[in-house]
């Protein structure tokens, strides 16, 4: 059993609509969760970061943490034809230069 | 922040030959990190590479197949050598700067 799971899709929503991404894991050591949007010939850049369970939002984004189900999701709000991309989740034990795991990624389509 | 570059961005190989990637860092860094990233899997870390110092592989990895460069606190090279189309992939460079920031990528296809 790989210690990050994540439905590789391929998901394709219409513009406008609510996008949810989810992940599953494995190691309850998992501290730190990050979502990273990686588009088409470009290396993965950061776009949310929790700390433990909870909810964070910025703007149209949306992250979710549930460490008692060991299962964490990010919403897109009102999507766009530029959210087109793959979201890899991410998690760690410890925050800074602790080793990071990643999941496979989804790859997302918006359809204007 | 930190904006980081990768040469060549892509490249294509004959098995049995070795490339080097370069990774270009606009600022100091201690660690500088050189990830794997196949179709369909997820980022692997292949090694961490500290100035000064042997670079740390993880498992899996070994220093005579991906040979790590370290010269200077902006730059480092990650070899790979004696290539087989299994090493096709993407290797990025990855700093971490208050977060975790990434390269362009280096896409290399191995005939």
């Amino acid at each position: 059993q790989k210690e990050v799971e994540q439905d590789p899709g391929p998901l394709s929503v219409p513009e406008g609509a609510i996008v949810s991404l989810n992940c599953t894991y494995s190691n309850s050591a998992f501290q730190y969760f990050m979502w990273y949007r990686q588009y088409s010939r470009k290396g993965p850049e950061l776009l949310m970061y929790t700390y433990s369970s909870g909810n964070k939002e910025d703007g149209r984004f949306t992250a979710q943490v549930d460490k008692s189900s060991k299962y964490i999701s990010l919403f897109i709000r009102d999507s766009q034809p530029s959210d087109s991309a793959t979201y890899l989740c991410a998690m760690s034990a410890g925050g800074g230069y602790q080793k990071v795991t990643f999941g496979t990624g989804t790859k997302l389509q918006v359809i204007p | 922040s930190a904006v980081i570059s990768q040469k060549p961005s892509r490249d294509i190989c004959q098995r049995g030959t070795s490339l080097t990637i370069q990774c270009q860092v606009d600022s100091q860094v201690t660690m500088m990190f050189w990830y794997r990233q196949q179709p369909g899997q997820s980022l692997t870390l292949i090694a961490t590479a500290n100035q000064g110092s042997e670079a740390t592989y993880e498992s899996g990895f070994v220093i005579d197949k991906f040979p790590i460069s370290r010269p200077n606190l902006t730059f480092s090279t990650l070899t790979v050598s004696n290539m087989s189309p299994e090493d096709s992939s993407i290797y990025l460079c990855s700093v971490f700067v208050e977060t975790q920031y990434f390269g362009p990528g280096t896409r290399l296809l191995v005939l």
